[in-house]
């Protein structure tokens, strides 16, 4: 088992809809919880970072987090055809941090 | 502020060769660290320094090197070029926050092809 999984998709949302991502990870004592976007030749660039369980809204971005459950995903709403990217889900452990393989996220008119 | 950069975006090298990736970050971090990006493999650390003066070992350390040379630079090197070393290499760098590393964020990126 990876230790941290994502759907690597692609997951195409039309324009206008709510793209749903989602992460799970097998480290309990995982502590902070991050996504970035990555755009196609481009470096990845932080969206959204969450510490608790919960949800954290940021703008159109919501991530959530389920410790208990160990998972964390990342709400677009009213999803616009620059949101076409890879989706990063990153998780820092007492020691490391692990980056997920990413969820292609398409965005059709 | 220019975040953090790298040198060179592009770089193709032969079997056997040496050379060095150069980070620097204006933004006063004090942790640095150095990612290769593969297809489908994700982002991969090969080595991260905590703080100026301190290096340690990624996931894939083998075949590379890295120097902390003060605390705005980073820089990581290839002593004998290999074709599996092919791939994209991001430098970045965070505030250290209690307890561990925070958010991280990353440098454009140097495309390495060796042949």
């Amino acid at each position: 088992q990876k230790e941290v999984e994502q759907n690597s998709g692609p997951l195409s949302v039309p324009e206008g809809a709510i793209a749903s991502l989602n992460c799970t990870y097998s480290d309990r004592g995982s502590q902070s919880f991050f996504w970035y976007r990555q755009y196609s030749g481009k470096s990845p660039e932080l969206i959204m970072s969450i510490y608790s369980n919960g949800d954290k809204e940021d703008g159109r971005f919501t991530a959530q987090l389920n410790k208990a459950s160990q998972y964390v995903s990342l709400l677009i709403r009213d999803s616009q055809p620059s949101d076409s990217a890879t989706y990063l889900c990153a998780v820092r452990g007492a020691s490391k941090i692990i980056f997920g393989s990413g969820t292609r996220l398409s965005i059709r008119p | 502020n220019a975040g953090v950069t790298q040198t060179p975006k592009f770089q193709v090298l032969k079997t056997g060769q040496s050379m060095t990736l150069q980070c620097a970050q204006d933004m006063n971090h004090n942790s640095m660290y150095w990612y290769r990006q593969d297809p489908g493999m994700g982002l991969r650390l090969i080595y991260y320094s905590a703080s100026e003066g301190t290096t340690d070992k990624g996931e894939v350390p083998n075949g590379y090197n890295v120097s902390r040379l003060n605390k705005r630079e980073f820089s990581l090197r290839l002593e004998s070029a290999a074709p599996s070393q092919t791939s994209v290499y991001f430098c970045a760098s965070s505030v250290t926050g209690t307890g561990g590393w925070d958010e991280q964020y990353f440098g454009p990126g140097t495309r390495l092809t060796v042949t």
